[in-house]
């Protein structure tokens, strides 16, 4: 059976200090990882998936096999990050998303 | 672009009544998704449809919820009769085409309390 695990569930730091939201995930075969974000009172949408290898709003991801895991990076946090975060795994084909159960990332100014 | 649409955005019932919930999803997009989100939780696969065939429902709970998709284009997800644990936010999404691995596009969710 496919989990995604995000041990925090909420994270608070300083406006301008690193980020880093931490997923580890449980799949016999190969993935595809993403990161969903929800704003205040939007809906969710996706933030960045593995298999594109970019950088969106700052944000960057790595796929590291060995140690299962997908955690999320920013190098310099801003308000506007504060946000509910959601990493989810595709276990393959086109398969619905499983989900972990969300880090709550607050930005102090 | 509306994006998914998805209607009541809240209802309150009571206990053993049905309630369905509708999703109309992006022009287009053949992939269909339902999903459940307790309190606290993230959201939880009930059943994926591409067109009209229900292609994924080992997660749906059969013997109180059914979905269907006639057309092709629009969903209902129903459940009749509600129990208290049934209080969540269920969401619809869609992707274009089943090769797109994971790039959903979600609604609001209707907020669904069961008293």
């Amino acid at each position: 059976a496919q989990r995604v695990t995000q041990p925090e569930k909420l994270l608070s730091v300083f406006k301008g200090a690193p980020v880093e939201l931490k997923c580890n995930y449980s799949y016999s075969g190969s993935p595809e990882l993403f990161w969903y974000v929800q704003y205040s009172r939007q809906r969710l949408q996706l933030l960045l998936r593995h298999i594109s290898r970019e950088s969106i709003k700052g944000f960057t991801a790595d796929l590291n096999k060995g140690e299962t895991s997908f955690h999320l990076k920013k190098p310099f946090a801003q308000e506007e990050d504060s946000a509910m975060y959601y990493c989810a795994l595709a276990g393959g084909g086109a398969d619905g998303l499983t989900f972990g159960k969300g880090t709550h990332l607050i930005i102090q100014p | 672009e509306a994006g998914v649409v998805q209607s009541p955005r809240y209802k309150i019932i009571e206990k053993k009544q049905p309630v369905a919930f509708w999703c109309n999803p992006i022009s287009g997009h053949n992939t269909l998704y339902w999903y459940l989100q307790n309190l606290g939780q993230g959201p939880e696969l009930l059943i994926r449809y591409e067109n009209e065939e229900a292609v994924d429902d080992s997660q749906l709970p059969k013997d109180r919820f059914s979905a269907e998709r006639l057309k092709g284009v629009d969903s209902t997800l129903k459940i009749q009769p509600a129990e208290l644990g049934d209080s969540a936010v269920y969401l619809c999404a869609s992707s274009k085409t089943s090769g797109s691995f994971g790039e959903q596009y979600f609604g609001p969710g209707t907020r669904l309390t069961v008293t």
